[in-house]
């Protein structure tokens, strides 16, 4: 079946160092998209990133299609990015299932 | 106003008991949707509706019924909880793109605990 797999599952930095969060998926995606969630909050969608690469803010996603991998890069991180960083892909010819990662627990300490 | 709410944000329920959750959304989106989240693991879908058309997913099938009474609520119905089911709930809804993947809005979610 269809799997997204997260790495690291948590992740501690320092304010200001930067994030590195991989997503790698078992089937072509034809749409992928980051959430973020904080704690007690909504999932909140922070980039749709098929193929290529996007820019939003301190965010940048690397997605390789070919490779069926993601990255997701966090730059200068701030105690407010704290929170879990779900990945999910949308494959096999569905236009609405998505299929989540179990997530990134990332923690910012000041 | 992108928000998608739910209620309640908390919810414990008995063994055995009926449970009604609740989803909001004020986007005149035609589809909503719910997760289901266990600690560890990923947020699965269980069912959506495009408007009035419910669709379950094949190996939930039998365990979460739905209604839609307008295009701006859906509820989550279960109707004997077992401890299995404690776990967050997420509703989301989404446009209709003719075909296409179209971006879904969550909500908050509810946490269900079933003792």
């Amino acid at each position: 079946g269809q799997q997204v797999q997260q790495s690291p599952s948590s992740l501690v930095l320092q304010e200001g160092e930067n994030a590195e969060l991989q997503c790698n998926f078992s089937s072509t995606a034809t749409q992928l998209q980051w959430f973020y969630q904080s704690p007690g909050g909504s999932l909140v969608s922070l980039l749709s990133n098929p193929s290529g690469t996007k820019h939003t803010g301190r965010l940048t996603s690397t997605t390789v299609t070919k490779e069926r991998r993601s990255s997701l890069h966090i730059s200068s991180s701030q105690t407010t990015d704290s929170g879990t960083y779900l990945c999910a892909i949308v494959s096999g010819g569905s236009n609405y299932k998505l299929t989540f990662g179990k997530g990134t627990l990332l923690t910012v300490t000041p | 106003d992108t928000t998608v709410k739910q209620n309640p944000r908390y919810k414990l329920a008995r063994v055995g008991k009926p449970v009604n959750l609740i989803c909001s959304q004020t986007m005149n989106h035609d589809t909503m949707y719910w997760y289901q989240k266990k600690p560890n693991q990923a947020p699965k879908l269980l069912l959506f509706y495009y408007d009035k058309i419910l669709n379950r997913e094949a190996d939930t099938f039998e365990k979460f019924q739905s209604s839609r009474p307008n295009n701006s609520f859906c509820s989550l119905y279960i109707g004997s909880a077992g401890l299995e089911y404690s776990a967050m709930y997420l509703c989301a809804s989404s446009p209709y793109w003719g075909g296409y993947y179209a971006e879904q809005f969550f909500g908050p979610g509810t946490r269900l605990t079933v003792l």
